[in-house]
């Protein structure tokens, strides 16, 4: 199966500023990505799919960019809300596997 | 607004079978993937499968000999079971939907089975 990989595994940021989170595949997904944000005792919300497209009514500061074995979802100016887990998952080979998390902190 | 419902025992004895099943209110049943994902306690999340409402379902090879997925669109319902489970089945176990074999954006709110005798 595939190997995601997230780095890091927290990132330290403060209100405002930018977040870049990072994704690894162990072979290529193609654009099959998606990232999802999860709060403690939350289920996760889809926020990007195919890579680069957001899901409904996520918003425009959440972005993804990347394909193939290295992703990237950069939040654009972090507000309170935004602090969570962010983890990926591929779907582009059975079985689809999520990397671990990125836990973004203040 | 959809809503997803799991439900089932909260505690499983070892080596008996977790069932679990997932409701769905104010939306269709039909024409949708249903998915069952697990995350045991302060880990990552783990695709068990997946159903397409008409019955054709895929499970993860490491839990397939265990599992099998359903769904019945008379009750607007998918269903879980997981046989011989042990403490490594301990998780939040969630259902979700998606409009095609992807990336689910609907899902329940999960619920917790711990396998202790």
């Amino acid at each position: 199966e595939i190997v995601m990989t997230q780095s890091p595994a927290t990132l330290s940021v403060s209100p405002g500023e930018r977040a870049t989170l990072s994704c690894r595949a162990s072979q290529s997904v193609s654009s099959n990505l998606a990232w999802y944000q999860q709060k403690p005792g939350q289920p996760p919300r889809l926020l990007i799919y195919g890579a680069s497209t957001r899901a409904t009514g996520i918003p425009a500061r959440f972005s993804g960019s990347g394909s193939g074995t290295e992703f990237t979802l950069t939040i654009s100016r972090l507000q309170s809300e935004d602090f969570a887990v962010y983890s990926c998952q591929q779907y582009n080979n059975w079985p689809w596997t999520f990397g671990q998390g990125t836990k973004v902190e203040i | 607004q959809v809503q997803l419902q799991e439900s089932g025992p909260g505690l499983v004895k070892p080596s008996e079978t977790l069932s679990l099943t997932c409701t769905v209110s104010g939306g269709s049943f039909s024409n949708y993937y249903w998915s069952w994902i697990r995350q045991p306690p302060g880990k990552g999340l783990e695709y068990i499968g997946y159903i397409y409402y008409s019955g054709s379902a895929n499970y993860n090879p490491s839990l397939e000999s265990r599992v099998t997925i359903s769904a019945d669109t008379s009750k607007n319902q998918s269903s879980l079971k997981l046989s011989s489970v042990t403490a490594a089945d301990t998780a939040v176990y969630y259902c979700a939907r998606a409009g095609i074999a992807g990336p689910p954006p609907v899902w329940g709110l999960g619920t917790t089975v711990t396998v202790s005798s």
